[in-house]
C-alpha cells in the first residue's frame, strides 16, 4: 500500500487477556517505530527497529511488552496480561534510515480499550 | 535525561491572527529537531525537520525556526484549517529514539 496500514484500528478486550497489535510499513522502510498516546498526551517511545533487530527497546513500560519485526517488513507488538493503564492509541511509523531522512511516515494506529 | 517541552498547552486564535508556538529541548547532542501536525484520529504527519542554529524551513502559512536552545512554529494569518495538535520532536545523537513533546493544541476561529 501506499502509507503504514495498522490493524485492528480498534481493539477491545479484558483485563487478563493478551493482545497482538499488527504494522504495515511503507515497502522499502528500514527503520520502524512503536509509540504509544494516552489521551490528550504526546507520543511515548516505546522501540525502535532498524531491519529486523531492535537496537532501542529503553521505552517498552514492562515484560509485557514485547515486539518483533519479520522480513524487514511487518511488526507485531505484543502486550500480555492487559492492564486497563495500557489502554491508549498505539502508532507505528516507519522511515527510509536513520541517515539524513528523519521523515517519520505514521499509520493512523490501534486504539486499545482494557475494560 | 534528553526532553522536548512545549507551550503553551492549547492556543485559541481568531483567523489571521498570527503566533507562534514555542519547543524547548535538551541542548547537548541535537541531531535534529522536527515538527508534525496531528489531526484527529489520525496519525502525525511530517512538518519540516531543522539541523542547525539559525535555520529556518517555510510550508505556507508556516515557519519553523530552530536557535540554540528553542524552536518556533510560526504560523501567519492562520485559517480555521490549520486548527490541529503540532508536535515538535528530537533525536540525540546518543540514543535510536525520536522524542517527543506533548503538543500544541491551536484552534483557528472563523
Amino acid at each position: 500500500g501506499a502509507g503504514v496500514s495498522q490493524s485492528p484500528s480498534n481493539k477491545v478486550t479484558e483485563k487478563g487477556k493478551d493482545v497482538e497489535l499488527r504494522c504495515d510499513p511503507i515497502s522499502g522502510h528500514t527503520a520502524l517505530y512503536w509509540y504509544r498516546q494516552s489521551l490528550g498526551q504526546g507520543l511515548e517511545f516505546l522501540i525502535y527497529f532498524q531491519g529486523n533487530s531492535a537496537p532501542d527497546k529503553s521505552g517498552l513500560p514492562s515484560d509485557r511488552f514485547s515486539a518483533e519485526r519479520t522480513g524487514g517488513s511487518v511488526s507485531t507488538l505484543t502486550i500480555q496480561r492487559t492492564q486497563q493503564e495500557d489502554s491508549a492509541v498505539y502508532l507505528c511509523a516507519s522511515s527510509q534510515d536513520r541517515g539524513t531522512n528523519e521523515k517519520l511516515f505514521f499509520g493512523s494506529g490501534t486504539q486499545l480499550s482494557v475494560l | 535525561e534528553d526532553q522536548v517541552t512545549q507551550s503553551p498547552e492549547a492556543l485559541r486564535l481568531q483567523e489571521g491572527e498570527s503566533s507562534s508556538l514555542n519547543c524547548s529541548y535538551t541542548v547537548s547532542g541535537l541531531r535534529g529537531l522536527f515538527w508534525y501536525r496531528q489531526d484527529p484520529g489520525k496519525g502525525p504527519e511530517f512538518l519540516f525537520t531543522l539541523y542547525s542554529a539559525g535555520e529556518e524551513k517555510e510550508k505556507e502559512r508556516l515557519k519553523a525556526t530552530l536557535t540554540k536552545k528553542e524552536s518556533f512554529l510560526h504560523i501567519t494569518a492562520p485559517k480555521p484549517e490549520d486548527s490541529a495538535t503540532y508536535l515538535c520532536a528530537a533525536r540525540y545523537s546518543s540514543a535510536s529514539k525520536i522524542i517527543f513533546g506533548s503538543g500544541t493544541r491551536l484552534s483557528i476561529r472563523p
